[in-house]
């Protein structure tokens, strides 16, 4: 069974910085492109980044690029996000997703809140 | 950049009743190379991740119920929801992926 959990999540204040992991299996996940994936409350889900099998290719949402930094460990079977000079409008339930060319496996989300 | 446009961004509906909702891309997801459409359609449920329901414009994935129709080609994308069911109240999300990723607005559909 495939799983995705994210964990990494919390209260930041506004300028600082958050790394989100997401741990995945019951697939060989060093075959796999990923993506983030956030949806701010109450509202649609924005791609964040995406990151190929083997890192080569790496994209990013226009909002997030310069602060945001997607990596992986396939050693650790973990995807990363790096997010830094947080804004109020990061707030968001972030989800970590494989990559087929859509999203086929989503994980559950953390929460991300950046709030002084 | 591209452009995802979904109506209605809410609909009431009957259980028993047919359902359609609109996708519409500002260019074509037709990749000509392969004919194939990079338009993904998902489920979301209050409280729970996004499903993926069809991929490629009308291939559903496994476990789907058949009455999750997705068609069109090109700019515009339906998805028909042959006879609504209780449990399909939910928002749903259309997706390209010919470029970077891009989510429509949704539509919500709710109880009559």
């Amino acid at each position: 069974e495939v799983q995705l959990v994210e964990s990494g999540g919390g209260l930041v204040q506004p300028g600082r910085s958050l790394k989100l992991s997401c741990v995945a299996s019951g697939f060989t996940f060093s075959n796999y492109g990923m993506n983030w994936i956030r949806q701010a409350p109450g509202k649609g889900l924005e791609w964040v980044a995406y990151i190929s099998s083997g890192s080569s290719y790496i994209y990013y949402a226009e909002t997030v690029k310069g602060r945001f930094t997607i990596s992986r460990d396939n050693a650790k079977n973990t995807l990363y996000l790096q997010m830094t000079s947080l804004r109020s409008e990061d707030t968001a339930l972030y989800y970590c997703a494989r990559a087929t060319g859509s999203s086929d496996y989503w994980g559950q989300g953390v929460m991300v809140t950046v709030s002084s | 950049d591209i452009v995802m446009t979904q109506t209605p961004s809410s609909q009431a509906v009957s259980a028993g009743e047919k359902v359609t909702m609109s996708c519409k891309s500002s260019q074509s997801l037709l990749y000509s190379e392969n004919k194939k459409n990079y338009l993904a359609w998902y489920q979301q449920k209050p409280g729970q991740s996004p499903k993926l329901l069809i991929s490629w414009a009308s291939t559903r994935e496994s476990g789907v119920p058949d009455r999750f129709i997705g068609s069109g080609s090109g700019t515009d994308f339906t998805l028909t929801i042959s006879s609504v069911q209780a449990e399909d109240l939910a928002v749903y999300y259309c997706e390209q992926y010919y470029d970077t990723p891009l989510f429509g607005g949704g539509t919500k559909l709710e109880l009559k």
